[in-house]
């Protein structure tokens, strides 16, 4: 089965910039998650949605921050404008809604802000 | 709010040496508990989790961990170690309400030596 996929890999921008991340889910998982990954930190959750609604965004630093995942599929998360201290990197996971704990994580998207 | 406290930054271990992890958590509710591990430049990957039941769990690989609820522990043991296992490992929580969110804890890096 084909994994979660997520673009681009690797993403250098300057601070006060826009940058975009993209995930495609395994498909039929209709939860997807994004969780940011700070060097030397374990993942923290920034959004989970359920097919296209928000479940729960109560950690996504909003004034910079936005997710949407139209349709249901595919998610897009976009920071604007940056920081520094959003280098990280931003790992989406999906799981089927019968077994939600059936995380597949993809490979993530590095972000450095210089 | 719940939180994951992972000891042990780095260990460093020759080949067919015991390992051991060490992974307290606060939450004082019904807590579902997980092992995940990052291979060099790989996605998270699942290595065992805790439900309820048997508080011995075994996973993949060879590895296993044991819930002691009196002590909020869920410590990851291996008996003997291999090259393949250096990787990043992360021990996780969710609490179970419902959200399946995990929360994690900052991972401790295994370097196995040949």
């Amino acid at each position: 089965e084909a994994g979660v996929a997520q673009s681009p890999r690797y993403k250098i921008i300057e601070k006060r910039q826009s940058v975009a991340f993209w995930c495609n889910p395994i498909s039929g998982h209709a939860t997807l998650y994004w969780y940011q990954q700070i060097l030397g930190q374990g993942p923290k959750l920034l959004i989970q949605f359920q097919n296209n609604g928000v479940v729960d965004d109560s950690q996504l630093p909003k004034d910079r921050f936005s997710a949407e995942r139209l349709k249901g599929v595919d998610s897009t998360l976009k920071i604007q404008p940056a920081k520094l201290e959003d280098s990280a990197v931003y790992l989406c996971a999906s799981s089927l809604v019968g077994d939600p704990y059936g995380y597949t994580f993809g490979s993530g998207t590095r972000l450095t802000v210089v | 709010a719940q939180s994951v406290s992972q000891h042990n930054h780095h260990v460093i271990l020759s080949e067919a040496a015991s390992l051991e992890l060490g992974c307290n958590y606060s939450y004082g509710g019904t807590v579902n508990l997980f092992w995940y591990v990052q291979y060099p430049g790989q996605h998270l990957q699942l290595l065992l989790k805790y439900f309820s039941g048997d508080p011995l769990v075994k996973g993949i690989k060879g590895f296993e961990a044991e819930f002691i609820k009196s002590k909020f522990s869920f410590n990851l043991r291996k008996p003997s170690v291999q090259w393949s296992d250096t990787a990043e490992y992360f021990c996780a929580v969710s609490s179970g309400a419902g959200s399946y969110q995990l929360t994690f804890g900052k991972g401790t890096k295994l370097s196995v030596i040949p």
